[in-house]
């Protein structure tokens, strides 16, 4: 089992609709989850930090967390074109204890159509 | 404020040359990140700093790289005798803190070995 699991997609949702996009990962201790926006020839972007279960707004932003479940996930209100780009999940796996490096997923494509 | 900074942006390496990478971290960050990433893929962990101590280098490929941050400040990633499969962006991050805590990243360098 890959340490951190995302949908690689692509993710196609219409203008103003909600985009939810999903991760898993494998380290049941982890304590810290990212999600950073990544779009073509750019670097990433951080856009939501969670740390604790439940949700999370920003804005448009959402991130659900669920431990139990060792699931996080991120959702976008009201998706405009702009929006589209990789999504790349990040968590501090605490494996070893070095719960201060990042361990991506692959991250998902998610195209916003006007 | 200004954010991380690297550079180059771009560099072409002849197979067998050395590079050397700079980054330029955000002010007041005491931790610092390499992270490579290849196409189609979320970026990888190859080193930490926690001002200029290398806590872990677990990450670099080989011993053909080697990374150094000697004031705490900007810090060097260095290739030597550079190859093909050695082509892909790296990119630096640094946080305020190390454990998990949000990174910030910097453009990134995209390194071509022809």
């Amino acid at each position: 089992q890959k340490e951190v699991e995302q949908n690689s997609g692509p993710l196609s949702v219409p203008e103003g609709a909600i985009a939810s996009l999903n991760c898993t990962y494998s380290d049941r201790v982890s304590q810290s989850f990212f999600w950073y926006r990544q779009y073509s020839g750019k670097s990433p972007e951080l856009i939501m930090s969670i740390y604790s279960n439940g949700d999370k707004e920003d804005g448009r932003f959402t991130a659900q967390l669920n431990k139990a479940s060792q699931y996080v996930s991120l959702l976008i209100r009201d998706s405009q074109p702009s929006d589209s780009a990789t999504y790349l999940c990040a968590v501090n796996l605490n494996s070893g204890g070095s719960n201060y490096k990042l361990t991506f997923g692959k991250g998902t494509l998610l195209t916003v159509n006007p | 404020g200004a954010g991380v900074s690297q550079s180059p942006r771009y560099k072409v390496a002849k197979r067998g040359q050395d590079v050397a990478l700079r980054c330029d971290p955000i002010s007041g960050h005491v931790s610092l990140f390499w992270y490579q990433q290849a196409l189609g893929q979320g970026p990888e962990f190859l080193t930490y700093f926690q001002n200029e101590a290398q806590l872990d280098k677990s990450g670099l490929p080989s011993d053909r790289f080697f990374a150094e941050r000697p004031e705490g400040s900007v810090s060097t990633l260095k290739i030597q005798r550079t190859q093909q499969e050695d082509s892909a962006v790296y990119l630096c991050a640094s946080s305020f803190a190390g454990q998990g805590l949000e990174q910030y990243f910097g453009p990134g360098t995209r390194l071509t070995v022809t």
